[in-house]
């Protein structure tokens, strides 16, 4: 009953190093997020995959980029890693945009 | 733009007080609006709210939705201490950026 899997929990970088973010749900869900959470700044989304082979910028997403590998995993690598991308991320998965089933959590700390 | 605002963003009651979350949204194509407990890791879904179905009830946490004046409320009645937590505000709407629109959160404590 894993739900939805990320890894990994905590990462720190160098600014200009670059590093995926993996993620991965076993509940069939068409649909995949992945959101970054600031302190005071609630949870942002970053790109979105409403189904296999498709992906879409969100709100904020410059800085990063994503791959839906196969209907199970999306991932979120930064190319070029850089202080402001210091925060938590979480991949998130759903069926219509409904519920929402989250990850736990990466914290990444960019210095 | 859409803009999902929750008050207050935080807040601090005695075990066994009632509080009351507030969220209000401006979106375009409102489908639906959730609610979440998010404690050390990551959040966790509460209810979801709809045109159809604007009051959910569970235990001590209740929500309402009410559409005209866009808001929703989240109570919770006779607090413990493991309410004490971040509770989110989620809208989701049909537009172009799909997925959620979060408010910032209310930070709940409640001492004991």
């Amino acid at each position: 009953n894993a739900g939805v899997t990320q890894t990994p929990k905590f990462q720190v970088l160098k600014t200009g190093q670059s590093m995926t973010l993996q993620c991965a749900q076993d509940m069939n869900h068409n649909s995949m997020y992945w959101y970054r959470q600031d302190p005071g700044m609630g949870l942002r989304l970053i790109y979105y995959s409403a189904s296999e082979g498709t992906t879409d910028k969100g709100e904020v997403p410059n800085g990063y980029n994503v791959s839906r590998l196969n209907k199970r995993e999306f991932s979120l690598r930064l190319e070029s890693a850089a202080p402001s991308q210091t925060s938590v991320y979480f991949c998130a998965s759903s069926e219509a945009l409904l519920r929402g089933t989250f990850g736990s959590g990466t914290r990444l700390t960019v210095v | 733009e859409d803009k999902v605002v929750q008050s207050p963003l935080s807040l601090v009651v005695h075990e066994g007080d009632t509080v009351t979350l507030n969220c209000s949204y401006e979106v375009t194509n409102f489908r639906s609006l959730l609610w979440y407990k998010q404690e050390k890791k990551a959040p966790t879904f509460l209810f979801m709210l709809t045109s159809s179905g604007i009051e959910k009830k569970s235990g001590r946490l209740s929500s309402i939705l009410d559409k005209k004046e866009l808001s929703s409320i989240l109570n919770i009645t006779a607090t413990q201490t493991g309410d004490s937590a971040i509770y989110l505000c989620a809208v989701v709407t049909g537009g172009g950026a799909d997925g959620l629109t979060f408010g910032k959160g209310t930070h709940l404590i409640i001492q004991p």
